[in-house]
């Protein structure tokens, strides 16, 4: 079974700091990794992708993927309380198959 | 460029009754997929499409629901009879790029009283 795991959280952070939201997954298949910020009521909004190992940069977004590892994780520097959102990671496995996780619940406190 | 679009946004029936959810992908994107998503159950996968062609329907909880999709611009999930546990938000989403990178519809709220 192919799988994609995250902490549920919530996580809660305050103001202006850095949130740390991790996955990981099962099959090391895996090709293409995926975060999606969905905020109550809304559908899931693409926010970040990552192909390749290492550190990806998009604004106050980075993603972090270790294939080595399974591992990829989003941080959010200086968070903003528009930030409060759900966070999905998903994960391409092939085949136009794509596993999400349960997602993150993040909470930024002003 | 529009997104993709689904309609209609809220849907409210009773069960029994026959519900069709519609959905138009990106210009130009080859896939489609049908997510539902419930509290409990997260984001879940019911079929997708690749150049109009089904490819898995696995997901798909039980032969209730039946997709179709007549062409590259449009797609149905049709839900006949419906019961009060079908009740979800009802997700459409397309891709165009080999990473399957994939853009959801705004979705369509189902209630089944």
């Amino acid at each position: 079974q192919k799988e994609v795991e995250q902490n549920s959280g919530p996580l809660s952070v305050p103001e202006g700091a850095i949130a740390s939201l991790n996955c990981t997954y099962s099959d090391r298949g895996s090709q293409s990794f995926f975060w999606y910020r969905q905020y109550s009521g809304k559908s899931p909004e693409l926010i970040m992708f990552i192909y390749s190992n290492g550190d990806k940069e998009d604004g106050r977004f980075t993603a972090q993927l270790n294939k080595a590892s399974q591992y990829v994780s989003l941080l959010i520097r200086d968070s903003q309380p528009s930030d409060s959102a759900t966070y999905l990671c998903a994960v391409y496995t092939g085949g136009f198959k794509t596993i999400f996780g349960a997602g993150t619940r993040l909470f930024v406190k002003a | 460029d529009a997104g993709v679009i689904q309609s209609p946004r809220h849907e409210v029936t009773e069960m029994g009754q026959e519900v069709t959810l519609r959905c138009k992908p990106i210009s130009g994107h080859n896939s489609l997929f049908w997510y539902r998503q419930t509290m409990m159950r997260g984001l879940e996968l019911l079929i997708y499409f690749n150049n109009n062609v089904p490819i898995d329907d696995s997901g798909m909880p039980e032969d209730r629901f039946s997709a179709k999709m007549p062409n590259a611009s449009f797609s149905t999930l049709k839900i006949q009879p419906s019961e009060p546990r079908d009740s979800a938000v009802y997700f459409c989403a397309s891709s165009g790029d080999l990473a399957n990178t994939q853009y959801f519809g705004p979705g369509t709220r189902l209630t089944v009283l």
